[in-house]
């Protein structure tokens, strides 16, 4: 069954530093979104992306973030200057297009800023 | 925006007994709404799913309902065992929109 993967699983960097996530969505699936799970909090929307865009961001989504999809399969987000408060765990997620709602989560990666 | 409530934060059961999960949503306009099983370090896995226009879905031990009219939905897990311990998120969207979610019921399920 297809599956959406992430790498790294596990990510550990100096505060400052610039982190890039990368996430490989379903094959053939057209929207893809980024979360955020805090340690013991609820999952939180970051942005999704369509047709080479954004097409929604959350107050969280500053200009401390973006994402990109460098070619036909990676997504990626990048956070850069990265702070104590961005430890989490991220989550990647894909959805196949218009009319078909369920999203399907990678494994998530957990980011720890030092 | 969309505000998702979920309720309770934990649960715990015996095994075999039944858990209820609840949300309520903001917005009148979502039209999907979403169940998904987080377990220890993995990411959130899809275990069911109802839209606008059912009432009630119901897969093997797991079921759904919508009330659009109080805007609220559930979760009904019964015969519950101890694989089902987990932390569940309800979610909601509109077509073509952002899922927001719930802040998660972490269920245990004592043998």
């Amino acid at each position: 069954e297809p599956e959406v993967t992430q790498t790294p699983s596990h990510q550990v960097t100096q505060m400052g530093q610039e982190v890039i996530l990368r996430c490989v969505p379903i094959s053939n699936h057209l929207y893809f979104y980024w979360y955020r799970q805090i340690l013991g909090q609820k999952v939180e929307f970051l942005v999704s992306f369509y047709n080479n865009e954004i097409s929604e961001k959350s107050e969280i989504f500053d200009d401390q973030f973006s994402v990109e999809r460098p070619d036909g399969s990676n997504f990626t987000l990048k956070i850069r200057s990265t702070k104590l408060e961005d430890s989490a765990m991220y989550f990647c997620a894909s959805r196949e297009g218009t009319g078909q709602e369920t999203q399907y989560f990678g494994p998530g990666t957990r980011l720890l800023v030092l | 925006g969309e505000n998702v409530e979920q309720h309770p934060s934990t649960l715990s059961v015996q095994e075999g007994d039944s858990a209820v999960i609840k949300c309520t949503y903001s917005d009148s306009a979502s039209n999907y709404f979403p169940w998904y099983k987080q377990e220890l370090g993995k990411g959130p896995q899809l275990i069911i799913d109802i839209r606008s226009n059912v009432g009630e879905k119901k897969d093997q031990r797991i079921a759904v309902t919508l009330n659009k009219t109080a805007k609220h939905f559930s979760l009904h897990i019964t015969e519950t065992q101890p694989e089902d311990s987990a932390v569940y998120f309800c979610a909601a969207s509109k077509m073509d929109n952002d899922m927001r979610f719930g802040a998660g019921t972490r269920l245990t399920v004592k043998p």
